[in-house]
Formats: C-alpha cells, sequence, structure tokens
C-alpha cells in the first residue's frame, strides 16, 4: 500500500489563479480530510469527508472547495488564491469517522505571491 | 469548538533525560487524545493516544496521563534518543463529531 499520497509537493501561485491539490489513499478509508499547517498555530481543519459523496466544513473552509466522487480520492480546490493561503496542506484518512487513527500524507507546501 | 493548549512550544534535553510535554483542553465533551510526531518534510505520525476512560498508557518508553478533572494530559518520553527530535502534537476530539483539534507543537530536541 503506498499510503496517503498528496501532489503536488511544492507549489508557488499568484494571486486570483486557481489550483487542486490532489490526495489519494488506497486502504479503502471512509473518512478523509484536508488541514492546513502554519508556523505557531498547530494543524486547522478545512474540510472533511465521511464518504463518498459527502462533504463537510471544518474550522477553516472559506476560500477551499472539496469534493469526494470516490473513495480513493479527495481533491482540494483554490478557486483564487490568496496569500493568507500559503501554508502547508497535509491530507489524512481513517478507516471510518469512528475509527480515530488518522494517516497523514506527506504535505504540499504552498506559496501565494 | 475545542481549544486545545500545548505547552512548551520548544524544549531541549540530553540524551537520555525525560521529556514531558503538557496539552489542556476546554471542552469536557472530548474524549479521545493522540499525539502525534512530525519529522521534518514528513506528515505527523500517530505515536500513542488516550481515551477519557484510562488514565495513562504507556507503550515503552512513551506514556501519555489524563486528568479528565483538571482537563489536561501529557506526554512523557523516558531515555531520550537524538532520533526522538521532532515536533510533537497533542489533540482532542469529541465523542460527537468528527473534528480533531490540534495543540500548537512542541519542537524537541535531543542533544547527544
Amino acid at each position: 500500500n503506498a499510503g496517503v499520497t498528496q501532489t503536488p509537493k511544492f507549489q508557488v501561485l499568484k494571486t486570483g489563479q486557481s489550483m487542486t491539490l490532489q490526495c489519494a489513499q488506497d486502504m479503502n478509508h471512509e473518512y478523509m480530510s484536508w488541514y492546513r499547517q502554519d508556523p505557531g498555530m498547530g494543524l486547522r481543519l478545512i474540510h472533511y469527508s465521511v464518504g463518498a459523496g459527502i462533504t463537510d466544513q471544518g474550522e477553516v473552509p472559506n476560500g477551499y472547495n472539496v469534493s469526494r466522487s470516490t473513495t480513493e480520492d479527495f481533491p482540494l480546490r483554490l478557486l483564487s488564491a490568496a496569500p493568507s493561503q500559503t501554508s502547508v496542506y497535509f491530507c489524512a484518512s481513517s478507516l471510518s469517522s469512528g475509527n480515530n487513527e488518522q494517516y497523514f500524507g506527506p504535505g504540499t507546501r504552498l506559496t501565494v505571491t | 469548538g475545542e481549544n486545545v493548549e500545548q505547552h512548551p512550544s520548544t524544549l531541549s534535553v540530553q540524551e537520555g533525560d525525560s521529556a514531558v510535554i503538557k496539552c489542556t483542553y476546554s471542552d469536557s465533551a472530548s474524549n479521545y487524545f493522540p499525539w502525534y510526531k512530525q519529522e521534518l518534510g514528513k506528515g505527523p505520525q500517530l505515536i500513542i493516544d488516550i481515551r477519557s476512560n484510562v488514565g495513562e498508557k504507556k507503550d515503552q518508553r512513551i506514556a501519555v496521563t489524563l486528568n479528565k478533572t483538571a482537563k489536561h494530559f501529557s506526554l512523557h518520553i523516558t531515555e531520550t534518543q537524538p532520533e526522538d527530535s521532532a515536533v510533537y502534537f497533542c489533540a482532542g476530539r469529541k465523542n460527537t463529531g468528527n473534528q480533531f483539534y490540534f495543540g500548537t507543537g512542541t519542537s524537541l530536541t535531543v542533544i547527544p
């Protein structure tokens, strides 16, 4: 198993550009989530999904969209990037929403200029 | 929502000494408290967790204690080794809902 994979590893965007951060898992996990990590602020939940076709907002959802068309994939979309979205983004998955062990991907470092 | 505070933000110890990291939480409905280790350039990895019906849990050199009354929990690493150097995060989760709330992290350096 590859576990949780994320692409790209690094990305630089200009303000106003759009992009999609990819996340995939091959463990047949129902629950997937996106976090952003900023210095001194820990990890903050952006959006999460408890299964295909079901998504919900986390703590900091503004400026981000998600969809979950398959169990394996959970892309995060930035429609109009802003400098405040400069961060490291982590995708995570767990077997189910009631199962607590989360597996994290390696992260995507995004810079918005 | 939940508020998880973590201290200290940085910690340096001599190899072989013990390290203790403390977290407090605000919501008494929280009932699951994991600890993650994050090495440079990698995603966080679960190292130990504790549920609210348990006061202490140990796994080799790592232990976690929970005081529900005071709403705080701590990570204890004994006989520290250089490979323990990393950033450690605590988190809390309520028994309802699907959200984890993370502390701000502790950068641990073990000096050989």
